[in-house]
């Protein structure tokens, strides 16, 4: 079974300071995909990134920045020099390698940036 | 143009009413899903469909029946509505096992 964990509930930073959300998951597969998700307050699902198990390589795009590591089943997610647009709802996600396959999110991470 | 489109954005309806939500991608994607959130954000998958096929059907009341006429569209019709499902119902669709790309989802409010 899969199981997705986002232990941070809430984080709140001010602006400019650097954040990490955390995502541990569990699966049994041996291929699989993460990704990270963005919901801000207006509701809709950004996607974020899109990683697939056999890739461990970090990743960074601008100010974020993603840290896979399959030895401790994480794949953790920084904003570096936050702003306040940065605040919204992180879902960290995982799904089977098959089309139409089983996914299964975390409870999501509520980041506030305070200017 | 909208890559995922949703309609209604809004649903208010009594209980015990039968509604329809319809979503349709102009993405050339082979697959499509339904998801819903609930009040607590939490989103969890309802059915799968690839290629008209459902695939993954999960723990979900037959009250809800999917209905995918075409690669598409997935529409949800859901029967004898009750207040517990109140939620956001989002659709998505993706290309094999690429990323879900989300319509902006429909706020489904049963008095």
């Amino acid at each position: 079974a899969q199981k997705v964990t986002q232990a941070q509930t809430e984080i709140s930073v001010v602006e400019k300071e650097d954040v990490t959300l955390d995502c541990v998951y569990e699966t049994r597969d041996t291929t699989y995909y993460l990704f990270w998700y963005k919901q801000p307050p207006s509701g809709e699902l950004v996607f974020l990134i899109r990683r697939n198990s056999f890739d461990e390589q970090n990743e960074i795009s601008g100010r974020y920045s993603w840290n896979f590591q399959k030895s401790t089943s994480s794949f953790n997610f920084t904003i570096t020099a936050s702003q306040v647009v940065d605040s919204a709802v992180y879902f960290c996600a995982l799904s089977e390698n098959t089309n139409a396959g089983k996914s299964t999110f975390g409870d999501g991470t509520t980041l506030t940036v305070k200017p | 143009d909208t890559a995922v489109s949703q309609t209604p954005k809004y649903l208010v309806t009594q209980m015990g009413n039968d509604k329809s939500i319809k979503c349709e991608q102009n993405l050339g994607h082979d697959t499509m899903y339904w998801y819903k959130q609930d009040s607590k954000k939490f989103l969890k998958i309802m059915f799968s469909y690839n290629n008209k096929e459902l695939i993954i059907n999960e723990t979900v009341p037959n009250r809800f029946s999917p209905k995918s006429p075409d690669k598409a569209h997935l529409n949800l019709h859901i029967n004898s509505l009750e207040l517990g499902d109140s939620a956001v119902y989002f659709c998505a669709s993706s290309h094999g096992t690429g990323f879900w790309f989300f319509g902006p989802g429909t706020r489904l409010t049963v008095l």
